[in-house]
């Protein structure tokens, strides 16, 4: 079962305006969540990461809203820059199960 | 610092055959984990690791064995590999636990004829 789902398979948006990219979950033991960033035939690297502890999270151009009682949390990307162009996965955790969830990912195209 | 590495870069095998995927990581971590990604799918736990001499199942780990002899390698085996594990495989580390980063190395392509 995928615990963690991402239904944007892509997303398209021009360079200058937001990004936002959706990421529902329904295990409630997840506690920690964060969005890794993919480049072809690169590994992922970590992005922004966020705390159930709280409801936002800002780093630079990034910043990640939860809603705990949606089961749901975005990355908004402001401004979107031709250089983000990736996939973006979605990951989540609950510490005292020794688990990791991904989502199946959303690939981002910002255009010039 | 070379980060996560991992062993090769892409391989070919027959159903049946064996063969070894390596990771190494230069960072000191404890933890390291073995992941597989499939169109549609997301990246899969398929083992992980919390020290030296420790390893442990995730979400997929039939027909795969692991083993952390040293902390800084995590061997990630397939002793009669099948089509179904054609997949790009993902090596990470991290220093403790699953509420930290995940440093990713860059892949292993593996095709399963």
């Amino acid at each position: 079962d995928q615990q963690v789902k991402q239904n944007s398979p892509s997303l398209s948006v021009q360079e200058g305006r937001i990004s936002i990219l959706n990421c529902d979950y329904t295990n409630s033991m997840f506690d920690y969540f964060l969005w890794y960033k993919k480049y072809p035939a690169e590994g992922p690297t970590f992005l922004i990461s966020i705390s159930s502890i709280k409801d936002k999270n800002e780093d630079g151009r990034f910043t990640v809203f939860l809603n705990k009682s949606a089961k749901h949390l975005s990355l908004h990307i402001v401004p979107s820059q031709p250089g983000d162009s990736a996939v973006y996965f979605c990951a989540a955790s609950a510490g005292n199960n020794n688990d990791m969830r991904f989502g199946a990912g959303t690939r981002l195209t910002v255009k010039p | 610092n070379a980060g996560v590495t991992q062993t090769p870069k892409f391989r070919v095998l027959k159903t049946g055959q064996s063969m070894t995927l390596l990771c190494a990581q230069d960072m000191n971590h404890e933890y390291m984990y073995w992941y597989r990604q499939d169109p549609g799918m997301g990246l899969r736990l398929i083992h992980y690791s919390v020290g030296e001499g420790t390893t442990a199942k995730g979400e997929v780990p039939d027909g795969y064995n692991v083993s952390r002899l040293k902390k800084q390698n995590f061997l990630l085996g397939l002793e009669s590999a099948a089509p179904s594990q054609t997949s790009v495989y993902f090596c990470a580390s991290s220093p403790q636990g699953w509420t930290e980063t995940q440093y990713f190395g860059p892949g292993t392509r593996l095709l399963v004829l």
